[in-house]
């Protein structure tokens, strides 16, 4: 997980709420991604930037929100319009040109 | 898009036996196909990974195999440690490796 910081590493939060995840990385790759973790589902794509100020929704992208101003910071903010929003979710990186993702440590939403 | 299947969802296996974890793809475009490792609380970390134009890859006690006709591929773990409990992910991409699909894990456990 070196080189790339989730944070908070658990999270609980209020129906209603908005929250924001951090993903922060000094790796200097150019590519960020969030996936959603659910039990027995996998990996599920949100969002992915290639560039900064430039992403893409991925596969599940409805009630979330990202934004790519620097380089080393991806966040990700999951809206109370998400149905469904307690999940683990995972941080990744990729050097542009290359084939390797290397995720973060994750974070643990839970909604009260 | 792509969609990746995975099978067994869980696989338990006594100490010193090989495991095998079996993932068809759909997406004849997908050329690249990564096995993740995830333990408890932490980030999936690729394990290996092998290309298109290669039918099988090794590295020390695992291997993958690929069969791109009828579009399955398969890790192969010898002598399994109890270290070797944990989720394993497939997953498959395309040329640009812009997205990676993944498979819904298994979850292996090494019996001492």
């Amino acid at each position: 997980d070196g080189g790339i910081t989730q944070s908070p590493k658990y999270l609980f939060r209020k129906e209603g709420q908005n929250v924001t995840l951090s993903c922060e990385q000094n790796l200097n790759h150019d590519a960020m991604y969030w996936y959603r973790q659910d039990p027995g589902q996998g990996l599920r794509l949100i969002y992915y930037s290639q560039i900064v100020n430039d992403f893409q929704k991925g596969d599940i992208a409805e009630g979330y929100s990202v934004s790519r101003e620097k380089k080393e910071s991806f966040p990700l903010t999951v809206t109370s319009a998400q149905k469904n929003p307690t999940a683990f979710y995972l941080c990744a990186v990729r050097l542009s040109g290359a084939n390797v993702l290397t995720f973060g440590a994750g974070s643990r939403l839970t909604v009260l | 898009g792509e969609n990746v299947e995975q099978h067994p969802s869980t696989l338990s296996v006594q100490e010193g036996d090989s495991a095998v974890i079996k993932c068809t793809y759909s997406d004849s475009a997908s050329n690249y196909f990564p096995w993740y490792k995830q333990e408890l609380g932490k980030g999936p970390q690729l394990i290996i990974d092998i290309r298109s134009n290669v039918g099988e890859k090794k590295d020390q006690r695992i291997a993958v195999t690929l069969n791109k006709t009828a579009k399955h591929f398969s890790l192969h773990i010898t002598e399994t440690q109890p270290e070797d409990s944990a989720v394993y992910f497939c997953a498959a991409s395309g040329d640009n490796f812009n997205k990676f699909y993944f498979g819904s894990g298994t979850k292996l456990n090494v019996k001492p």
